[in-house]
């Protein structure tokens, strides 16, 4: 079975700092992998989305970034981080469509960022 | 530019009674349809999906039903339970040109014992 790790589960950081969040994917290969934020009494924002290895599309113009090293692997960074960014980070995974299986998107546990 | 929309941030239902949570979306090219379920501070739950070939999938107490010439989809929950208390999220991709998912806003549902 597939399983989708995140870490840390939450997180304070003060406002200027850089962030590093984690994401990683076990049981499954080749994994589109997907970044999302929600804000307080928001829904979900897609923020990244990787179809491969280095390869990393934009949804939203921000001071994030994120990186996929590895095929099972998702990262999200900032070099100095925002008020604005606090929230409710999810990672996700799903197959690619037409793959012949199913087409969902997996969630992982999430972290909260607090920034102050 | 929302190109999914849940119009109903909340929905209270007794519970046994059904719970009908609706979703529109703007994108006719839209093929494949989902609803997931969140608990504060937890990931969505993949709940249930339909593709544009269908108009009805049922999974237990879940059904979605899908009107393409409306575009407007609805999960209905029945017979609702506490358990089922939690935000609903419907999402829509397209999957010719693949990859993403857009997602509503959710609509908070309480079942109320």
């Amino acid at each position: 079975s597939q399983t989708i790790h995140q870490w840390p589960a939450t997180l304070v950081q003060p406002v200027g700092s850089p962030l590093s969040l984690e994401c990683t994917v076990e049981g499954t290969s080749n994994p589109n992998l997907y970044w999302y934020r929600q804000a307080a009494g928001r829904g979900l924002q897609l923020l990244f989305y990787s179809v491969g290895i280095g390869q990393i599309s934009s949804e939203v113009p921000q001071n994030l970034s994120a990186s996929r090293p590895q095929d099972r692997q998702f990262i999200l960074s900032s070099k100095k981080l925002l008020l604005s960014d606090s929230g409710f980070y999810l990672c996700a995974w799903s197959r690619p469509p037409f793959s012949g299986r199913a087409y969902e998107q997996y969630f992982g546990p999430g972290t909260r960022l607090t920034v102050t | 530019d929302q190109q999914v929309k849940q119009n109903s941030p909340s929905l209270s239902v007794q519970e046994g009674r059904i719970s009908i949570l609706n979703c529109d979306y703007t994108n006719s090219m839209f093929d494949y349809f989902l609803w997931y379920k969140k608990y504060p501070a937890e990931g969505p739950t993949f709940l249930i999906s339909i593709s544009s070939i269908k108009d009805k999938n049922e999974d237990g107490r879940f059904t979605v039903f899908l009107n393409k010439s409306a575009k407007h989809l609805s999960l209905h929950i029945v017979p609702s339970q506490p358990g089922d208390s939690a935000v609903y999220f419907c999402a829509a991709s397209r999957r010719d040109t693949g990859n993403q998912f857009y997602f509503g806003t959710g609509t908070s549902l309480t079942v109320i014992p």
